[in-house]
């Protein structure tokens, strides 16, 4: 079956550290890509999506990503990080022609000290 | 302003009570999505709908139904049946089958057994 994996459950820095999540998918076929964030008490929000062209994704507040075919990753940056980053990212695909339907990874608790 | 709306955002539900969330979209979509959300499990998808009057089991579909009577709603129902209900539901939305597309989520309903 199809899956997603991110590497980290717990990630803990300090204001201006840079951030990489890791984030692989198990599928051989045509993929979108996406990170979603949770705030603690919000909903979840889109912060970037890839359906196709340049790999490398720019979302909302400085946030990135980089798509690499050949290692079936999708891993999400930020050069420097600051405390209201403090969430929950995740991680999701959908896969060729069937439309919405999301494949989650675990989460990312992502923790930024001031 | 197009969304979705869940109702209610809190739900308390005794042991062996059947309950049903409620899940509303105006964005002219025709597929529609209950996914539940554990800790360090990220989302997981429970019900899917295409189109009005079908739908199929997602990965976790034991203990739920679901109806989709019309275009716009996508009630959940957990049965008695879904031994450890409590969590976090999350309705999305989507255009059907298409191959560059993103699901739209509502804010969340938290449900409680106690």
């Amino acid at each position: 079956a199809q899956s997603v994996s991110q590497h980290n459950h717990h990630v803990i820095l300090s204001e201006a550290a840079s951030l990489e999540l890791g984030c692989n998918y198990s599928y051989g076929g045509t993929v979108n890509l996406f990170w979603y964030v949770q705030y603690p008490g919000q909903h979840l929000q889109l912060l970037l999506k890839y359906f196709s062209g340049d790999p490398l994704v720019k979302g909302i507040k400085g946030f990135e990503a980089e798509f690499i075919k050949s290692k079936f990753s999708f891993n999400l940056r930020k050069p420097s990080v600051q405390w209201s980053d403090t969430a929950e990212y995740f991680c999701a695909v959908t896969l060729y022609n069937q439309g919405g339907k999301l494949i989650f990874g675990q989460g990312t608790e992502l923790s930024v000290k001031p | 302003d197009g969304g979705i709306t869940q109702s209610p955002k809190y739900l308390f539900r005794k042991e062996g009570q059947n309950v049903t969330l409620s899940c509303e979209q105006n964005l002219n979509h025709d597929a529609m999505y209950w996914y539940r959300q554990d800790p360090g499990q990220g989302l997981r998808l429970i019900y899917y709908s295409q189109i009005v009057n079908d739908f199929q089991k997602g990965d976790i579909a034991e203990g739920y139904s679901v109806s989709r009577e019309k275009k716009e709603s996508f009630p959940l129902t957990v049965t008695s049946a879904q031994k450890n209900p409590t969590a976090f539901y999350l309705c999305a939305s989507s255009v059907r089958d298409s191959l560059n597309t993103e699901a739209f989520f509502g804010q969340g309903t938290r449900l409680t057994v106690v």
